[in-house]
């Protein structure tokens, strides 16, 4: 079946920090990603949908700058959160649909585990 | 407009005995539905899908789901419990017809299965 790679599984690093998260779609070609951020015991929020080669269309009250997506090839997809700090701190996922058919299932990583001191 | 409802937080059932979690939806066209299974510290799992064709699904690890057109639902059920199956289900709809190519996840359900 299709997989999604995310890493890292798990970062903890001081405020101020900026840190990478890379999701990769390992046997398909993803035309579309998604990013969600997910709180203790709560549904997923969509952050924002990544295509490749254009800029990401960010979900409402979502800060641009602060979470930068990078979709530059089909397999390659990465969140940066800029500065981070505590309030950031979080379990970020991302999926990935292949890129024929839109009434396919998005196929999810496993996630990372973000913790800002 | 999409939207899916799961209106349980929680189910529990003993080890054996069939379980349900429920999922109702509301689309302005035809549905596309999904289910996803998600363990702890984990991402999510698919499950099985609803596009077209017959209203009965059957999915990984023994699920299957029922598309209900009239009731708008789609409840995911399996015959007999694992004790494995204890996680967090999400329930997703996306609009055919609306446009959107982003699904809408529900909430989740939790279910516990108890040995």
């Amino acid at each position: 079946g299709a997989v999604v790679s995310q890493h890292p599984s798990r970062v903890i690093c001081k405020s101020g920090t900026s840190v990478k998260i890379e999701c990769r779609s390992l046997d398909f070609q993803a035309t579309t990603m998604f990013w969600y951020r997910q709180f203790p015991k709560q549904s997923l929020m969509l952050m924002a949908t990544s295509n490749e080669g254009s800029k990401a269309t960010y979900e409402q009250g979502v800060e641009k700058d602060k979470f930068l997506i990078n979709h530059a090839s089909l397999t390659l997809s990465t969140l940066t959160v800029t500065s981070a700090h505590p309030e950031d701190s979080s379990f970020y996922i991302c999926s990935a649909r292949e890129s024929q058919g839109s009434n396919q299932p998005q196929h999810f990583g496993d996630g990372t585990r973000l913790s800002i001191l | 407009a999409q939207s899916v409802a799961q209106p349980e937080d929680q189910v529990n059932v003993a080890e054996g005995n069939p379980l349900t979690v429920k999922c109702t939806y509301s689309v302005s066209g035809n549905p596309y539905l999904f289910w996803y299974v998600q363990y702890p510290n984990r991402g999510l799992q698919f499950l099985l899908k609803y596009i077209t064709g017959d209203n009965l699904v059957k999915g990984s690890y023994g699920f299957e789901a029922e598309f209900n057109k009239s009731q708008t639902s789609f409840h995911l059920k399996k015959p007999s419990a694992l004790v494995s199956d204890s996680a967090l289900y999400f329930c997703a709809v996306r609009d055919i017809s609306g446009g959107s190519y982003i699904p809408t996840f529900g909430r989740g359900t939790s279910l516990i299965v108890h040995p």
